[in-house]
């Protein structure tokens, strides 16, 4: 059981390049989410997937595009890379039941856009 | 929109208690979540406030009063490993996290 796996683990882009992080969970969780943290912040919510074929905006979606490929899969992609995308990107997941309360999150992916 | 405040800073000695004070300011929410993080690692679960009230949780219990708009959490016995971020962040819906800031708790010897 790996949990919340995230890939790659640091990236460098040049401005204007694109790049897909990608995001998968093993434990069955229908909820899947992808936020970004700057230095000295707490995060900020990019977008979610509350299921297998929708997702919503969060509170930064702006020059981010998501895909929930399956249950298990849940990707961002940078179309265009910009220095104010440099960041640690997190994906979490949880399922919403009863008294569940805690998302899972991955180990981040560190990435800086020169 | 949703705001969160927390100090920044809170230091305190091994073995000490401290408390890590949460207000925040919303339209609306489920409950209010706690989760440390190290050193910009995953961030990981530590308690959840649904209802007003008091939630123990080994040596971390956490609190909420929503007519106050204000939470806690207490950190009894500090070990050096406790040497954290904390965040409180408001749980919404369909179980989106609003962070804040966060607060940085420095465990000395």
């Amino acid at each position: 059981n790996a949990g919340v796996t995230q890939t790659p683990k640091f990236q460098v882009l040049k401005t204007g390049q694109s790049m897909t992080l990608q995001c998968a969970q093993d434990m069955n969780h229908n909820s899947m989410y992808w936020y970004r943290q700057d230095p000295g912040m707490g995060l900020r919510l990019i977008y979610y997937s509350a299921s297998e074929g929708t997702t919503d905006k969060g509170e930064v979606p702006n020059g981010y595009n998501v895909s929930r490929l399956n249950k298990r899969e849940f990707s961002l992609r940078l179309e265009s890379a910009a220095p104010s995308q440099t960041s640690v990107y997190f994906c979490a997941s949880t399922t919403e039941a009863y008294q569940v309360y805690e998302q899972y999150f991955g180990p981040g992916t560190r990435l800086t856009v020169t | 929109g949703q705001s969160l405040e927390q100090p920044s800073e809170v230091t305190a000695v091994e073995g000490a208690i401290v408390q890590i004070n949460c207000t925040y300011q919303t339209s609306g929410f489920y409950g209010l979540s706690w989760y440390q993080q190290h050193d910009g690692g995953a961030p990981t679960f530590l308690s959840y406030n649904g209802l007003d009230g008091l939630e123990e949780t080994g040596r971390f219990s956490s609190f909420l009063s929503r007519s106050d708009s204000y939470g806690y959490l207490l950190l009894q016995e500090l070990q050096m490993k406790d040497s954290a971020s904390y965040f409180c962040p408001l749980k919404g819906w369909r179980s989106t996290l609003t962070f804040g800031k966060g607060t940085m708790l420095l465990v000395s010897p």
